[in-house]
């Protein structure tokens, strides 16, 4: 089946320094990505919806100038956290819909913000 | 708008018994259902999904999962539970005939599987 890999898989870092999480679709290409944030024993919260080549769309509350998405090429989406504080630390899962509408998730990102 | 209720947090079950965790759904439209289940510290990995055809899908590990329109209800099944089935279970829906794709998620159920 399809595989989606993040990187790094965790990843502690000082308050106030920024950080950048990795999401690649390894054998399909994915036109669209999505962002989710997990809160522990928590659902997924969508942040945004990524498209290749085009500006993200964020969710309500979701804010973009923390949360940078890119996705600049068909099978690499990118999350970064600007700024970290301590209340970001989170688990972070991308997912990569592909040409058929099958949406696949990555194996998750732990963010700790110190 | 679409919206997934999965009303228990917690199923405790003996190993051996078997299993259900409840989901129930509200699309405007048709229903595109899925289960997935995901171990401590890992992302989600795939049980199955109902997209049309029989209302019993048969999914992987010995999952099985009832799609029922009258009560609006997708529940996970399995006949025999194991140990290492322990872990978190998510229901999601997505409107199958609607401008919106993605997915909306429920709010998960722990199972714990009792040796």
């Amino acid at each position: 089946g399809a595989v989606v890999s993040q990187h790094p898989s965790w990843v502690i870092c000082k308050s106030g320094t920024s950080v950048k999480i990795e999401c690649r679709s390894l054998d399909f290409q994915a036109t669209t990505m999505f962002w989710y944030r997990q809160f522990p024993k928590q659902s997924l919260m969508l942040m945004a919806t990524s498209n290749e080549g085009s500006k993200a769309t964020y969710e309500q509350g979701v804010e973009k100038d923390k949360f940078l998405i890119n996705h600049a090429s068909l099978t690499l989406s990118t999350l970064t956290v600007t700024s970290a504080h301590p209340e970001d630390s989170s688990f972070y899962i991308c997912s990569a819909r592909d040409i058929l509408g099958e949406q696949f998730f990555g194996p998750g990102t732990r963010l700790t913000v110190l | 708008a679409q919206s997934v209720a999965q009303p228990e947090d917690q199923v405790n079950v003996a190993e051996g018994n078997p299993l259900t965790v409840k989901c129930t759904y509200s699309v405007s439209g048709n229903p595109y259902l899925f289960w997935y289940v995901q171990y401590p510290n890992r992302g989600l990995q795939f049980l199955l999904k109902y997209i049309t055809g029989d209302n019993l899908v048969k999914g992987s590990y010995g999952f099985e999962a009832e799609f029922n329109k009258s009560q609006t209800s997708f529940h996970l099944k399995k006949p025999s539970a194991l140990v290492s089935d322990s872990a978190l279970y998510f229901c999601a829906v997505r409107d199958g005939s609607g401008s919106a794709r993605q997915l909306t998620f429920g709010s998960g159920t722990q199972l714990t599987v009792l040796p």
